[in-house]
């Protein structure tokens, strides 16, 4: 099975200032056939089921702003908040769908400092 | 807009089944030439994917639960349907049933993300 691991596991950032989470994959998830990273992530609030932020690495989902991005190839992935707003406070996974399990990374929890 | 609904006994007693149904509306099961997954989150831990179904009924399973794990899809009533047996405490967790994303056929390695999720059901083991 691929693990993933994400770092760190909190982080607490000022309001309007920039929020990076990292994911790391144990073998690659880049795909040379297509060049594409198997990579997703999600945010998930309180008392809700995770919400589709970024597929294919760096794809944004319809609906999610724009300061929400993705970047990174092969083993190492970042997930970044340009600008907090403190509706980002929630938990955020990583998965992978490279291969079969799939698997998440254990969350990083991001609040407001 | 598709929308899922788990439901299910929020209490199972140790060594008992556990079941629960995933109800789509707003969209077809069979729509989805992919397979619809379900997770769970123990309390306070991560995501764990668990099991998955395609509408003709082919499923596949995490390998350290299929021994217990029965996965089944009802495209009558447009439901997905989970049974765990001889549940402990380990299973206590919350249950969520997800669609899998559009891959398109030329990306597809067999597996996808997930949206949306349905809102999940808590399951207590109880001993």
């Amino acid at each position: 099975d691929i693990v993933m691991t994400q770092s760190p596991d909190s982080l607490a950032v000022s309001l309007g200032e920039r929020a990076t989470i990292n994911c790391k994959s144990s073998q690659s998830v880049l795909y040379s056939s297509n060049n594409k990273n198997y990579l997703t992530w999600y945010q998930q609030k309180p008392g809700q089921p995770p919400k589709l932020l970024i597929y294919w690495a760096s794809t944004r989902e319809s609906g999610v702003p724009d300061r929400f991005s993705g970047s990174g190839s092969g083993t190492d992935f970042t997930l970044t908040i340009s600008s907090l707003q403190a509706e980002d406070v929630a938990l955020y996974y990583c998965q992978q769908y490279y291969s079969t399990p799939i698997t998440f990374g254990q969350g990083t929890r991001l609040e407001i400092k | 807009q598709l929308q899922l609904q788990e439901s299910g006994p929020g209490l199972v007693k140790a060594s008992e089944t556990l079941s629960l149904t995933c109800s789509v509306s707003g969209g077809s099961i069979s729509s989805s030439t992919y397979y619809w997954a379900w997770i769970r989150q123990p309390p306070g831990k991560g995501l764990e994917w668990i099991g998955s179904v395609h509408y003709s009924g082919s499923t596949y399973y995490k390998s350290s639960l299929k021994s217990r794990l029965t996965i089944s899809v009802d495209t009558s009533k447009n439901q997905l349907s989970l049974k765990l047996s001889s549940v402990t405490a380990a299973d206590t967790a919350v249950y969520y049933c997800a669609r899998p994303g559009v891959v398109p056929a030329a990306d597809w390695r067999g597996e996808s993300w997930f949206d949306p999720w349905g809102q999940g059901t808590q399951v207590t083991v109880s001993s």
